[in-house]
């Protein structure tokens, strides 16, 4: 089993929607979660960290709930700058990034 | 603010061929290095990480090495490439603070033929 498991994708969805992307990890250890996001070819970017009591941004909004080892993000009012593929991350201070294999949405006109 | 700077962008190398990527962060002190590669349509895969100068730990057993000669550079090292080194590789610095959030560089696109 993968430490970080994410939705499979691709998400395709039209402008103004909303898509939210599930994220899994398996060890419990784990302190730290992030949402990054990563444009094709290029390097990965953070978007969002992950508090324990959920927290927002603009549009995105990040979910965590330890006792389920689940990660959430919700992406609100979908613009086509959004498409990239989501990255899900756990870590144990800073000494062990985890990195789920991503989730790729396409936003469509 | 901090800038994470790494070289070259491309790079084209026969198998066998050896390699040197460079990494060097500016603006912090002390920061947690990473080295990853990405496949192609793949996730990341954690190389190397450090902790400090001349600290260096291995994730993934392969002809790959790292070393960090100064504070703030981190080199990713091969004698002979394989076929299946291909791929992107990105380096990354993070503080070890309460959330320690990681910081990628534009990577480094190689192709082995």
């Amino acid at each position: 089993r993968k430490e970080v498991e994410q939705d499979p994708g691709p998400f395709n969805v039209p402008e103004g929607a909303t898509v939210a992307f599930n994220c899994t990890y398996s060890n419990s250890a784990s302190q730290s979660f992030f949402w990054y996001r990563q444009d094709c070819r290029k390097e990965p970017k953070l978007l969002m960290s992950v508090y324990s009591s959920g927290n927002e941004d603009g549009r995105f909004t990040a979910q965590l709930n330890r006792a389920s080892q689940y990660i959430s993000l919700l992406i609100r009012d979908s613009k086509l700058s959004d498409s990239a593929t989501y990255l899900c991350v756990a870590s144990n201070y800073g000494q062990n990034f985890v990195f789920g294999p991503g989730t790729r949405l396409s936003v469509l006109p | 603010s901090q800038t994470i700077h790494q070289w070259p962008a491309t790079l084209v190398q026969p198998v066998g061929s050896p390699l040197s990527l460079e990494c060097t962060v500016e603006g912090t002190s002390n920061p947690n290095l990473y080295w990853y590669r990405q496949a192609a349509g793949r996730g990341l895969q954690l190389l190397f990480y450090s902790v400090g100068i001349g600290q260096i730990s291995s994730e993934v057993p392969q002809n790959l090495s790292a070393s960090r000669p100064q504070d703030r550079q981190f080199i990713l090292s091969s004698k002979k490439l394989l076929l299946s080194d291909s791929g992107f590789y990105l380096c990354a610095w993070a503080l070890l603070s309460s959330y320690n959030e990681q910081f990628f560089g534009p990577g480094t696109r190689l192709t082995v033929l």
